[in-house]
């Protein structure tokens, strides 16, 4: 497999549920994001990981907790989550950070009922 | 406020047309990156633009960045219907500190046969 890959790609999920999303490149990058896409937004910046590390937290709710266990896996642990947080959930990498471009997956397709 | 305005945010046009779609900002970037994204897709990169001034041409697109570094444009000419998705522009704020990227929320581009 090439790129940066995510599954699910499609997940319903009800509000006391506990799911995780997976993603995993296989570029050789050492930086990893996680972003919402909802509609009428642009994108937003969830979760940044440099080398397993987490550098930036954009004041993300709780209910959502990433893990990054090497350079190229991410995952985004959900529970308890609302109705608002249906998105499209995209991750991107990039071989470092604050690297001018990043290269996404093709999402994961998020309803929460 | 958003750091990134597209305009216009919806385009509908004919195979074979003409069009220019814009990303403005009143900061100045770094760098400043347009993505295309189909439907159940996540963004694809089509250009990175650093220098002001800088023009950019990808076979039928053209990409310009402003002299001042805080706007953008991408001109397409004879549109196919194979260009109709989401074009998105993100870009690094010049001294900004965040690792992920700002993005606009991007013009939704029709190419009708």
């Amino acid at each position: 497999e090439t790129g940066v890959t995510q599954t699910p790609r499609h997940l319903v999920m009800g509000m006391t549920n506990k799911k995780s999303l997976k993603c995993e490149q296989h570029l050789g990058h050492n930086a990893m994001y996680w972003y919402k896409q909802s509609a009428k937004k642009p994108l937003e910046l969830m979760f940044v990981y440099s080398l397993e590390e987490r550098v930036e937290n954009n004041s993300v709710p709780s209910r959502f907790s990433p893990e990054c266990p090497n350079s190229s896996h991410l995952f985004l642990h959900l529970h308890t989550l609302q109705p608002e947080d249906s998105a499209l959930y995209l991750c991107a990498s990039s071989p470092a950070t604050r690297f001018t471009e990043q290269f996404f997956g093709p999402g994961t397709r998020l309803t929460v009922l | 406020t958003q750091l990134l305005e597209q305009s216009p945010q919806f385009l509908s046009i004919q195979e074979g047309e003409n069009l220019t779609v814009y990303c403005n900002s009143s900061s100045v970037f770094s760098s400043l990156q347009w993505y295309r994204q189909e439907p159940g897709e996540g963004p694809v990169l089509l250009v990175t633009v650093v220098t002001g001034g800088e023009v950019k041409k990808l076979k039928r697109l053209t990409f310009q960045f402003g002299d001042a570094r805080k706007d953008s444009s991408l001109h397409i000419t004879a549109a196919q219907p194979g260009d109709t998705g989401l074009y998105l522009c993100a870009g690094r704020v010049l001294g900004g500190g965040a690792d992920g990227l700002t993005f606009g929320k991007g013009t939704h581009l029709i190419i009708q046969p």
